[in-house]
This record gives C-alpha cells, structure tokens and sequence, in this order.
C-alpha cells in the first residue's frame, strides 16, 4: 500500500529553522509533483507550495522568502525547511501527493520560546 | 491570488439530509481545477472530487460536485454519520494554489 510517511513533531525556537521529510514508499515517486500544507491549530488549510518531478519548485507569497523544498529520487524523499520561525508558524504541515489523493500523517511544528 | 470563499461556515442537519456547500472564486479557476477535501479531527484531509465534477477514486456516489462560472457547489445527497467532518474547497489551477475557509457540517 502506497504511503506517505512524514518525519516526527519538532519543537523550536522563533528564529530558528526546521526541516521536515515526506517519504514515498513507491517507486512512481519521480513521476509526480508533492506539495506542503499546513493547519494551524483549530485552523483550515494553507497552501505553502509545491515541487514538481523535476524538482521545480512554485512557493505561494506568503512563504517564499523563507521556505525551500527539495526532493531526493534515491531516497523517494521530498523535504520542507522553513526559516525564520515564529509562534505564528505553529502548525500541522502535511505533504501531499499531486493532486491531494494521497497523504502524510501530519507533523506538528511547534514554536515557543 | 485566488480567493475561495466558501458558504456556509457551519451546516447545521440531520442524517438523511441533502446537504449543499458552496465555494465561490474570486475570478476564474483555470481549467476546472477546483477539488473537494473532507477533513475529520485529527486526520489529514481525503480528496473527494477533483476537476470540478470528477469523484476521486472511493468517493461514494453521494458526493457530487457541480460548476457554474466562478461558483462551486459540493452536494451531499444524503448524510450518513460519517459524513459530519469539514469540508474544504480547493483550486490548483493557479499558483499560489488556495484552499476555501471550511465548511463544517454538523449534526
């Protein structure tokens, strides 16, 4: 069964970096674009960006100043690292696979000082 | 940017009921694309309806989803109890990709 396995919850300090992994357990994992969602709590749904099977990238606004996605054929990993981290960034941030069919479990970033 | 908005914030029924949501764009979403998601607490969300009108696969066919210009509608025919989540709309026709407020229908 195809999935996608996101790395665990971090907790960081504003100013601070995180870097976050969306594993593919398939091997059509070159073929498709994934993209990076994220829910702050009791919030919906941001649309952060996405990278393509080439790895271009397309970032929303918002986050280009500060985000890099990134992805690793050997390893069917696409990566997320988000700079300049805020209470603000506290959120779920979901990878998802093209148009959103499949998933990652979810993993919580929270920012505190 | 696109912006979705989506109608009503919270759809109050009862199971057995048809329920309607709305996501309206503001301009045109290129090419249909505009997808549905169903969200229940603590679970990412499951895409239900991509392309507009298309049932993503294992969507049951009390889901449907319509176009009329920049206005979206998401119908359930009739609720089952697992059907009570929130409902997001979506439109990735054009970067940056936006995602509607939610709709959470409730009992």
């Amino acid at each position: 069964q195809v999935q996608l396995l996101q790395s665990g919850a971090e907790v960081k300090k504003p100013g601070a970096s995180v870097m976050l992994s969306c594993t593919a357990s398939e091997y059509t994992f070159n073929t498709y674009y994934f993209h990076w969602v994220r829910q702050a709590p009791g919030q919906g749904l941001e649309w952060m960006g996405m990278i393509s099977p080439s790895g271009g990238t397309g970032y929303a606004p918002k986050f280009r100043a500060r985000v890099t996605m990134t992805r690793d054929t050997s390893t069917t990993t696409v990566y997320m690292e988000l700079n300049s981290l805020t209470v603000e960034d506290t959120a779920v941030y979901y990878c998802a696979r093209a148009l959103g069919d499949l998933w990652g479990q979810g993993a919580l970033v929270t920012v505190s000082s | 940017d696109i912006v979705l908005t989506q109608s009503p914030a919270t759809l109050s029924l009862s199971p057995g009921d048809r329920a309607t949501l709305s996501c309206r764009a503001s301009q045109s979403v290129t090419k249909s694309f505009l997808s549905w998601f169903q969200q229940k607490p603590g679970q990412p969300p499951r895409l239900l309806i991509y392309g507009a009108s298309s049932r993503a696969t294992g969507t049951p066919d009390r889901f449907s989803g319509s176009e009329s210009g920049t206005d979206f509608t998401l119908t359930i025919s009739r609720l089952e109890p697992e059907d009570f989540a929130v409902y997001y709309c979506h439109q990735y026709g054009t970067i940056p990709f936006t995602f509607g407020g939610g709709t959470k229908v409730e009992i």
